[in-house]
Parts: structure tokens; sequence; C-alpha cells
């Protein structure tokens, strides 16, 4: 079974400042997708960031960007220039590849509790 | 808008008793989950729906049963076989026409107390 893997309970990090959220997962599969989604008080989730495995290039959306590594399988999110609205629950994602009759849902790790200081 | 709606947003229940949360979403996506979240062990799968009049189940299905009588509508029952019912339930959709990398929105969740 695919897992995903968070080792970083909670970050805190100066507003402006730079954080990067690690995530590891374990896979068989050589074709995936991998998500960050963030989830702030309101408890809604919402797609930060979404990267294809079969892509080389790193994902990037406005301040958000990701280092990944698939030989490693590593899938790290880079915060930059952070903000105090960036304050959430942060989790990491991988979807397992729709084969017929496997789940067709997201696998997500634990989820990464970021702090935001004025 | 469109979007997903869960209700009710705060549900408070007696042991033994058997409780429907609602999901309903405008979005015309054909796959519906319900995930549960719980403090420090982020979100499992408990059922999905690909299509109307078919669910499978996911990781953590026991003492849950769901249906998919309409395209919009993915209801999710707790029953009384739910040993640890206390949780935050989030109900989520994804168009299959966008394939693998499509992703799955959201509704606001739905808190539910075992009392």
């Amino acid at each position: 079974a695919q897992t995903v893997t968070q080792s970083q309970p909670e970050m805190s990090v100066q507003e402006a400042e730079t954080v990067t959220l690690s995530c590891t997962y374990d896979t068989s599969e050589s074709d995936y997708y991998l998500f960050w989604y963030k989830q702030p008080p309101s408890r809604q989730m919402i797609l930060v960031i979404r990267q294809e495995a079969y892509k080389q290039q790193n994902a990037t959306e406005n301040r958000f960007s990701v280092n990944f590594q698939k030989a490693a399988k590593s899938f790290s999110l880079k915060i930059s220039d952070s903000q105090l609205g960036d304050a959430a629950m942060y989790f990491c994602a991988y979807r397992t590849p729709y084969s017929g009759g496997g789940a067709d849902g997201l696998t997500f790790g634990k989820g990464t509790h970021l702090i935001i200081q004025p | 808008d469109g979007g997903i709606t869960q209700s009710p947003k705060y549900l408070f229940r007696k042991e033994g008793q058997n409780v429907t949360l609602s999901c309903e979403q405008n979005l015309n996506h054909d796959a519906m989950y319900w995930y549960r979240q719980d403090p420090g062990q982020g979100l499992r799968l408990i059922y999905y729906s690909q299509i109307v009049n078919d669910f499978q189940k996911g990781d953590i299905a026991e003492g849950y049963s769901v249906s998919r009588e309409k395209k919009e509508s993915f209801p999710l029952t707790v029953t009384s076989a739910q040993k640890n019912p206390t949780a935050f339930y989030l109900c989520a959709s994804r168009s299959r026409d966008r394939g693998l990398d499509g992703e799955l929105f959201f509704g606001e969740g739905s808190r539910l107390t075992v009392l």
C-alpha cells in the first residue's frame, strides 16, 4: 500500500521568510500525481499545487513551488515570502493510479501545522 | 457558484444511534468521496463512488454505509457499529474527465460528536 509521510508535525516561520515543508512517499508505481493541500482554520481543503510524476520540471504557483525528487520519492513544498494568510495545516497527497479496480482516492500524509510569526 | 455542500456542520449523537451526513455537489462531477479526519491522523478514505449506483469501500469503511442514487448526492450514514465515530468528516468530488491529475474539491466538513 502507498504511504505518505510528513515528518514535521509543526513548523514556524517569520512573516516574509521562506519555509520548506517536507513530504516523502512510498510507491512501486512509475506514473502518479502528487498534491499539496492547505487546510486553514475554516477547515475547508484547498489545492495549493500539483505535480505529475512524469514531468521533471518542478511545479510552481506564484509563491509556492515544489522540489520533486522522483528517485528519492520526495516532494517538498517551498513557500516564499510567507504571509499571515499562509498559516494552516498543509497536507501532502498521492494519487493511486486508477487501474479499473484499485482505490480512486488520494492518500494523505498526517499534515504539517504551519505557524506564521508576525 | 458551483461547489460542495455538507450538512449539518455540527451534529451530536447519542451512542447507539445512526446518523446520516449529507453531501451535495453541483459541479457535475462523477466521482465523490468521504474522508474522516482525526487529530494527528490526516485524512482517511471511508467510501468512494465513481458513478451513480456504484460505490467502493475505502480504507476504513467498517461501521459506515453510503448510497449514490443521484449524481449530485452521496450521503454517509454513521452506524451504531462504528466504534469511535467522533470525528470531522469531509466530502469531496472530482471530475473524471480530468484524468488522474484532476483535483479533489472539498466541502466545508461536518463535525460529529457522540455523547
